[in-house]
């Protein structure tokens, strides 16, 4: 059984960067990937992207590419997401989840989502 | 704004069905993207509910339906129980983006 710990809260100041972790327990880490997916105070689930660690690809969304990087050592079976320049707008609780693929192409896997971390708050606060 | 729109929030009396819908476009259900919803307790992280449109992880209760039709899809728990009262959340692939996209979730009130 699957289980995904993941690192705990930060505090960070405005303009600085957060990376957080989220480490696998049970399973075989490279054959799933992981995705980041984060809560604001009081609001919906904003999905950040994902890794695919037997590959190394990592994906995404559109509104945070430049900003987020997402990495995984598989020697530790651990994901990484680290988000830069920093605002207010960023505290949140940040979630890993397992990804499980069910479909696709070529060009693209679909998945959904079925064990996640316990999430990590951070805080960004000058 | 999400891109799959669904309503702020439902009620119902213990016992009773309620039904929370889940609306996209032809970018994401309307083009035959599969929908999965997952419920968030209170002070919880979200888990799996619904797979596939339909399906049920194992340990998931049959009081929990699902379906997709078109551009929409909607997820049905009936015989309703003060355990329910959580956040729904609807999400599949959206092709314009490129990713996961998720509803802005449906609060459920067990009255």
């Amino acid at each position: 059984q699957v289980q995904l710990v993941q690192s705990g809260a930060e505090v960070k100041k405005p303009e600085s960067s957060v990376k957080v972790s989220c480490k696998a327990s049970g399973g075989t880490f490279g054959s799933y990937s992981i995705s980041w997916v984060r809560q604001a105070p009081g609001q919906g689930l904003e999905w950040m992207g994902r890794i695919t660690p037997m590959i190394g690809l990592a994906q995404y969304a559109h509104k945070f590419q430049g900003r987020v990087t997402i990495t995984a050592d598989r020697s530790t079976s651990t994901a990484y997401m680290e988000l830069s320049s920093l605002r207010s707008e960023d505290t949140a609780i940040y979630y890993c989840a397992r990804d499980t693929p069910y479909g696709g192409n070529s060009l693209v896997v679909f998945y959904y989502m079925d064990v996640w971390g316990k999430g990590t708050t951070v805080t960004v606060s000058s | 704004q999400s891109v799959l729109t669904q309503p702020p929030s439902v009620s119902g009396a213990p016992g009773q069905r309620v039904t929370i819908s889940c609306t996209g476009s032809s970018s994401n259900i309307g083009a035959g993207y599969d929908v999965h919803w997952y419920q968030q307790l209170p002070g919880t992280a979200p888990n799996l509910l619904i797979y596939q449109n339909t399906n049920r992880p194992s340990g998931v209760p049959d009081r929990f339906s699902a379906s997709k039709s078109g551009t929409s899809a909607s997820l049905a728990i009936s015989g309703l129980q003060a355990e329910d009262e959580a956040t729904y959340y609807c999400q599949s692939y959206d092709t314009s983006l490129s990713g996961s996209v998720f509803g802005g979730g449906t609060k459920l009130t067990v009255l």
